[in-house]
């Protein structure tokens, strides 16, 4: 199994403001994501974080507003650039440790809020 | 076109008694997984439950198991003898295992356990 931590917890910004997120998972993985979840709503999939290169974006997500990085297997962040008030959700790191496999953990998630 | 439908947004059951929470998706991949989590009030995703296309038999986790119809393209979660901390949301989700093969999740389902 893998274990996944997710600094901060969560924040308040403020409109026009970044945040980087940080994800640490205890072992080496395969694959990270990370996902959305706004208020009430299900889990969105931002991105798929690429260890040594550009991370692959879901369609309505780009790369200026959800810049994100892999520098090796255990570690990712992404950062949430000039921020507004519909960006408060939860955000979720995700790994899974090999490509096709029966679980894929969850960090325990950054809620953010966007005043 | 919606991958993953749960039409239940939400369900109440007795302490102690069965309840099925309804997953259809939709695939023409040859090969996915479909996973159940649960998500309660703190916001962890938690993974209860794992079944690969492939495999014959139903997936089974202590309390939970998972009635796989592939033919149907549902994957019902059973939990049995529910307990009041069974209360939070239910998410299905799938992998298809060309592509990105990232999780794509249902809309949920509230659960309610009553004493």
């Amino acid at each position: 199994s893998a274990v996944i931590s997710q600094k901060p917890s969560r924040d308040i910004c403020q409109r026009g403001t970044s945040l980087t997120i940080q994800c640490q998972v205890d072992s080496q993985v395969t694959m990270m994501f990370w996902y959305r979840q706004q208020p009430g709503q299900s889990l969105t999939l931002i991105a798929t974080a690429n260890q040594g290169s550009e991370a692959t974006y879901e369609s309505g997500f780009v790369i200026d507003k959800f810049p994100i990085s892999r520098p090796n297997l255990t570690f990712s962040t992404l950062t949430v650039s000039n921020m507004s008030p519909e960006d408060s959700s939860i955000y979720l790191c995700s790994a899974r440790q090999r490509l096709s496999t029966d679980t894929q953990y969850f960090g325990p998630g950054t809620r953010l809020t966007v005043l | 076109a919606q991958k993953i439908t749960q039409t239940q947004p939400g369900m109440f059951v007795q302490e102690k008694e069965a309840v099925t929470l309804d997953c259809t998706y939709d695939t023409s991949d040859p090969s996915y997984g479909l996973f159940w989590y649960k998500q309660p009030s703190s916001g962890e995703m938690i993974f209860l439950i794992y079944q690969g296309s492939y495999d014959q038999q139903n997936a089974t986790e202590g309390r939970y198991s998972l009635n796989f119809q592939k033919a149907r393209k549902s994957a019902n979660l059973v939990i049995s003898a529910s307990q009041l901390g069974d209360s939070a949301m239910y998410f299905c989700a799938m992998r298809e295992d060309t592509g990105r093969r990232a999780l794509t999740f249902g809309s949920g389902t509230r659960l309610q356990v009553q004493p």
